[in-house]
């Protein structure tokens, strides 16, 4: 089974800094795919970004931008010019479609704080 | 993305009783998804819903305690059944299916069992 592990419980940064958020997994297959939802005090998840694992090229999305290593099974995502909004829990995410099913596996979340 | 609305937001239920959660999709979808946020938890799936099937569950999850209904591909229910204070979580539904497999979520259900 495929397990996904966040080493970071609480981070905290000053606004407009830049921050990394880490994240392994563990898995056997080699098409997947892996997300970084947002889940701010609303408690709404509100997907980040999404990166393709058949994908050398790191996916970005303005502010957010991951870090994509598949040898090391590593996911990090990187917030510059961190906003007061930016303050959530990030959950980083695996899925694989093989077989139809598209379960998100998460990982237990980093509770990210910006200060001004 | 879609539009995904849940209902109610939030609920407090005496144990032994049931809720059922609505999901309603403003398009229609593919796949819908029921996942459940104990407490300073991460998200696990509770099951998959099909439409026109019985759903798909996870391992943990019974349908006798979590039956799903799917009538159609813009709706689908979650009955938490014969509460317990264990089951206080947040209730999200979310929809996906697309090519992309992104998948998008609703606001979500607060339940508090007593």
């Amino acid at each position: 089974a495929q397990t996904v592990t966040q080493s970071q419980p609480e981070m905290s940064v000053q606004e407009a800094e830049t921050v990394t958020l880490s994240c392994t997994y563990d898995t056997s297959e080699n098409n997947y795919y892996l997300f970084w939802y947002k889940q701010p005090p609303s408690r709404q998840m509100i997907l980040v970004i999404r990166q393709e694992a058949y994908k050398q090229q790191n996916a970005t999305e303005n502010r957010f931008s991951v870090n994509f290593q598949k040898a090391a099974k590593s996911f990090s995502l990187k917030i510059s010019d961190s906003q007061l909004g930016d303050t959530a829990m990030y959950f980083c995410a695996f899925m694989s479609p093989f077989q139809g099913a598209q379960k998100l596996v998460f990982g237990q979340g980093t509770r990210l704080t910006i200060n001004p | 993305s879609a539009v995904i609305s849940q209902k109610p937001s939030r609920d407090i239920c005496q144990r032994g009783t049931s809720l059922t959660i609505q999901c309603q999709v403003d398009s229609q979808v593919t796949m819908m998804f029921w996942y459940r946020q104990q407490p300073g938890q991460s998200l696990t799936l509770i099951a998959t819903a099909n439409q026109g099937s019985e759903a798909t569950y996870e391992s943990g999850f019974v349908i006798d305690k979590f039956p799903i209904s799917r009538p159609n591909l813009t709706f689908s229910t979650l009955t938490v059944s014969n509460m317990s204070p264990e089951d206080s979580s947040i209730y999200l539904c979310s929809v996906g299916g697309g090519g992309n497999y992104e998948q998008y979520f609703g606001p979500g259900t607060r339940l508090t069992v007593t």
